[in-house]
């Protein structure tokens, strides 16, 4: 089964800063990587699939990048809105369906 | 647009049985996949189980003696079954519908979740 892992679990900044997360994959997932974003009480969202991919209605201050094993989600700009938990999730090979294990955006 | 909702008790008793009911509206369970996923307080995404319109069926090693995932397609509804529940099945538990496409394997949308508590 490929795992996916992210890093850091949490990460405080400001408005306007620029935050980066990681995903890792345990083996080659070429770009079946997404990304999703879940605020306090709601459900996960997707924001991003295929690493780069930004869906429809997400604003062009979050992009994603990587290949293979190794990939990132960039978030510049930090709004207030922005405050929130990031999964990401490989689409390579289910089951079982593998998310990591979330990254918490807090407000320094 | 596809819209998935959860229905469930809210609070089950310990080694009791967990029935969970999704559904969809908007669009059709043909040619997708639906998953349970839920979220125990404070914590990450695990997921249960997965069902393809065939019938075709995927559970998580850690659960499968425990669950049942199960379709009806006439009625647009997918349900979980989750036997012997203990305090460490307290979570939110979201319905989900999954799909292989050019970008691999998504799962968009997602229900808003129903909260389960078991406790006596």
């Amino acid at each position: 089964d490929i795992q996916v892992t992210q890093s850091p679990s949490s990460v405080s900044a400001s408005v306007g800063d620029t935050v980066t997360i990681t995903c890792r994959a345990s083996q080659s997932i070429t770009s079946y990587l997404n990304w999703y974003q879940q605020t306090p009480g709601k459900a996960p969202k997707l924001l991003i699939s295929a690493a780069s991919n930004l869906q429809r209605g997400v604003p062009s201050r979050f992009s994603g990048s990587g290949s293979e094993t190794d990939f990132t989600l960039t978030i510049s700009n930090l709004q207030p809105e922005d405050f929130a938990t990031y999964y990401c999730q490989q689409g390579y090979s289910t089951p079982p369906l593998a998310f990591g294990g979330g990254t918490r955006v807090e407000i320094k | 647009q596809v819209q998935l909702q959860e229905s469930g008790p809210g609070l089950v008793q310990p080694s009791e049985t967990l029935s969970l009911t999704c559904t969809v509206s908007g669009g059709s369970i043909r040619l997708y996949y639906w998953s349970w996923i839920r979220q125990p307080p404070g914590k990450g995404l695990e997921w249960i189980a997965s069902i393809y319109y065939t019938g075709s069926t995927n559970y998580n090693p850690s659960l499968k003696s425990r669950v049942t995932i199960s379709l009806d397609t006439s009625r647009s509804q997918f349900s979980l079954k989750l036997s012997s529940v203990t305090a460490a099945d307290t979570a939110v538990y979201y319905c989900a519908r999954g799909v292989y496409d050019s970008s691999g394997y998504v799962v968009d949308p997602w229900g808003q979740g129903t909260p389960i508590s078991v406790s006596s």
